[in-house]
């Protein structure tokens, strides 16, 4: 099994700054099948990012993804309010699939 | 529009079962692999199965092996999980959710059920 770890554990913020957020895999992730989610309270998870670097279907470009074999990054440039929330990765290239423990990006 | 409406949470002792169910609509359910995802209270995001759109690809994390069955009925557009021999760690909100092929991510989820397990 494939184990995520990310960091930070909390990220905190002002709107307008960057965040940088990391996921690191226990073994290299097969055709980098890696995914970031949003999750905010009370909402289910919202796909950002797939494949490590695509952006899902209307997600804004200042969500980009980058990273292979088992170090990922999660780059929120301009940080705006209804970005404050919980942050996942996920591997889907091998089962069981596995998600990370999450980064909260909350407001400084 | 892609709706995915899970339903059969509720309360049960520890030991007994539970059957969850996902309605799907809005989309070719027969062309998409699925997932059932849980989140505990306080804690993150865990995979507990998928199937892939012909049922002939399941899969379990190692924490339900044994004890759940996922299914689904393209006829319907329902996607099932049968939990058996529950316990208090299977307490959580369970969401469905849809992968454009088995090996793929999640990219339309529902609003989950919520199951408590507790005498």
């Amino acid at each position: 099994e494939i184990v995520l770890t990310q960091s930070p554990g909390t990220l905190s913020l002002s709107p307008g700054e960057s965040a940088a957020l990391s996921c690191r895999a226990s073994q290299s992730v097969r055709s980098n099948f890696l995914a970031w989610y949003q999750q905010k309270p009370g909402q289910a998870p919202r796909l950002l990012i797939y494949g490590a670097s695509s952006r899902a279907t209307g997600i804004p470009d200042r969500f980009s993804g980058s990273g292979s074999g088992t170090d990922f990054t999660l780059t929120i440039s301009r940080l705006e309010p209804e970005d404050f929330a919980v942050y996942y990765c996920q591997q889907y290239g091998s089962s069981p699939f596995t998600f990370g423990p999450g980064t909260k990006v909350d407001i400084k | 529009e892609v709706q995915l409406v899970e339903s059969g949470g509720g309360l049960v002792q520890p030991g007994r079962s539970l059957r969850l169910s996902c309605a799907a609509s809005g989309f070719s359910f027969d062309d998409y692999a699925m997932h059932w995802v849980r989140r505990a209270p306080g804690k993150g995001l865990e995979w507990v199965s998928g199937i892939s759109w012909n049922s002939g690809y399941i899969m379990y994390a190692s924490s339900v092996k044994g004890r759940f069955t996922i299914s689904r009925d393209n006829a319907e557009n329902s996607l099932y999980l049968e939990m058996n021999s529950l316990r208090a760690e299977d307490t959580a909100l369970y969401y469905c959710a849809r992968g454009r092929g088995y090996f793929d991510s999640f990219d339309s989820w529902g609003q989950g059920t919520l199951v408590t397990v507790s005498s």
